[in-house]
């Protein structure tokens, strides 16, 4: 069951347009969402988040929209720079019994120059 | 660099066996999370710690088991091993308890199981 997902598992971009990820979820007990970028062979690093109170958070070139409605969340990358490359988590917090992450399986970021 | 030490990066084992991941969180944080990676999936929430205490409980086998010390690095073991528990297995840590928190990770342990 998977409550996080990203349907796209990869994307490609040209190096200075506009990447964009999407992630839905299925249940509406989150209520914190958290992006994650990992590059081969380290561990997931923090990149951005929002509370599911706001709409947009925006962090220099990173930008998260959420449209709770809809169950859906994207990040925005502007421009999209070939240090992009990557794979890109999304995460909800779950507040139902104890507090848990819960990790979609990720969209892989190519950036193409 | 996170900050957070595991160890070893690779261990590969028989089925059937039983292995024990090590990890060292951040300076500080008092909080322990173990994620599984298998292949094409995300991140699977096992379990977390804090402070010593079991904080929370994700889908973590009953063939694993996992502990946090006073000096608040976590082992997880696993026992029983079977060819499916081949993963990455991913430590994070975060000074609080909350899941709202970033959480660091460190570069994880690869599993195989022949």
């Amino acid at each position: 069951d998977q409550q996080v997902k990203q349907n796209s598992p990869s994307l490609s971009v040209q190096e200075g347009r506009i990447s964009i990820l999407n992630c839905d979820y299925t249940n509406s007990m989150f209520d914190y969402f958290l992006w994650y970028k990992k590059y081969p062979a380290e561990g997931p690093t923090f990149l951005i988040s929002i509370s599911s109170i706001k709409d947009k958070n925006e962090d220099g070139r990173f930008t998260v929209f959420l449209n709770k409605s809809a169950k859906h969340l994207s990040l925005h990358i502007v421009p999209s720079q070939p240090g992009d490359s990557a794979v890109y988590f999304c995460a909800g917090t779950l507040i139902q019994g104890a507090q848990k992450l819960v990790f979609g399986q990720g969209t892989r970021l190519t950036i193409n120059p | 660099d996170s900050g957070v030490t595991q160890t070893p990066k690779h261990l590969i084992t028989a089925t059937g066996q039983r292995v024990t991941l090590r990890c060292s969180p951040r300076s500080g944080d008092l909080s322990v999370y173990w994620y599984q990676q298998s292949l094409d999936q995300g991140l699977q929430f096992l379990i977390q710690y804090y402070n010593g205490e079991e904080r929370a409980k994700g889908n973590i086998l009953e063939r694993f088991s996992a502990q946090q010390f006073p000096d608040l690095h976590s082992e997880l073991n696993l026992s029983s091993l079977e060819l499916g528990d081949s993963a990455l297995y991913f430590c994070a840590s975060s000074p609080g308890w909350s899941s709202y928190n970033e959480q660091f990770f460190g570069p994880g342990t690869r599993l195989t199981v022949l």
